[in-house]
């Protein structure tokens, strides 16, 4: 069953350092998102990204944040300057919009640790 | 603003009982709600509801959507252990493919 790819499983960085995580979403969805969850807290929604573009994002995804879509493949979240209070796991999702349903496959996430 | 809210925020039973979990919505235009299981890592899908008064059944799992009331509950019987999981409710706003997520369910199921 095609599934949500996301590397690394677990990131350590150091405050001020950038960092990039990587998503492979299921490859004939159209929509593709990100989500973060701080630890003991909810999922909150990031950005969501179609055609090339940010669709929506969250008071959450400041200057400091930044999407990509380098090939046909990846989809990537950049932070430039991590804080320590970016320490979450991060979730990629993607949904096949062409069916017109809203279910949204989640990757395994991505821990970032922020020091 | 659009709120999703969960009850109860914990919950422990033992092996065999029924769980029935909540939650409640405000939401313009509504258009679906999702139930999702969260267990160590990354949400999985469970059911999507669009109809009121229509049960969606997987297994042991049942959903159901009250429209009219704004909220569905999700239905576990004959829980076990692998039932162990937070469950989320999410719902997408009127517009965009975002999700508004609840504060989920702490599940624990006891030997």
């Amino acid at each position: 069953e095609p599934e949500v790819t996301q590397t690394p499983s677990h990131q350590v960085t150091q405050m001020g350092q950038e960092v990039i995580l990587r998503c492979v979403p299921i490859s004939n969805h159209l929509y593709f998102y990100w989500y973060r969850q701080i630890l003991g807290q909810k999922v909150e929604f990031l950005v969501s990204f179609y055609n090339n573009e940010i669709s929506e994002k969250s008071e959450i995804f400041d200057d400091q944040f930044s999407v990509e879509r380098p090939d046909g493949s990846n989809f990537t979240l950049k932070i430039r300057s991590t804080k320590l209070e970016d320490s979450a796991m991060y979730f990629c999702a993607s949904s096949d919009l062409a069916e017109f349903t809203d279910t949204q496959y989640f990757g395994p996430g991505t821990r970032l640790t922020v020091l | 603003e659009d709120k999703v809210v969960q009850s109860p925020l914990s919950l422990v039973v033992h092996e065999g009982d029924t769980v029935t979990l909540n939650c409640s919505y405000e939401v313009t235009n509504f258009r679906s709600l999702l139930w999702y299981k969260q267990e160590k890592k990354a949400p999985t899908f469970l059911f999507m509801l669009t109809s009121s008064g229509i049960e969606k059944k997987s297994g042991r799992l049942s959903s159901i959507l009250d429209k009219k009331e704004l909220f569905s509950i999700l239905n576990i019987t004959a829980t076990q252990t692998g039932d162990s999981a937070v469950y989320l409710c999410a719902v997408p706003p009127n517009t965009g493919n975002q999700f508004y997520f609840g504060t989920g369910t702490s599940l624990t199921v006891i030997p």
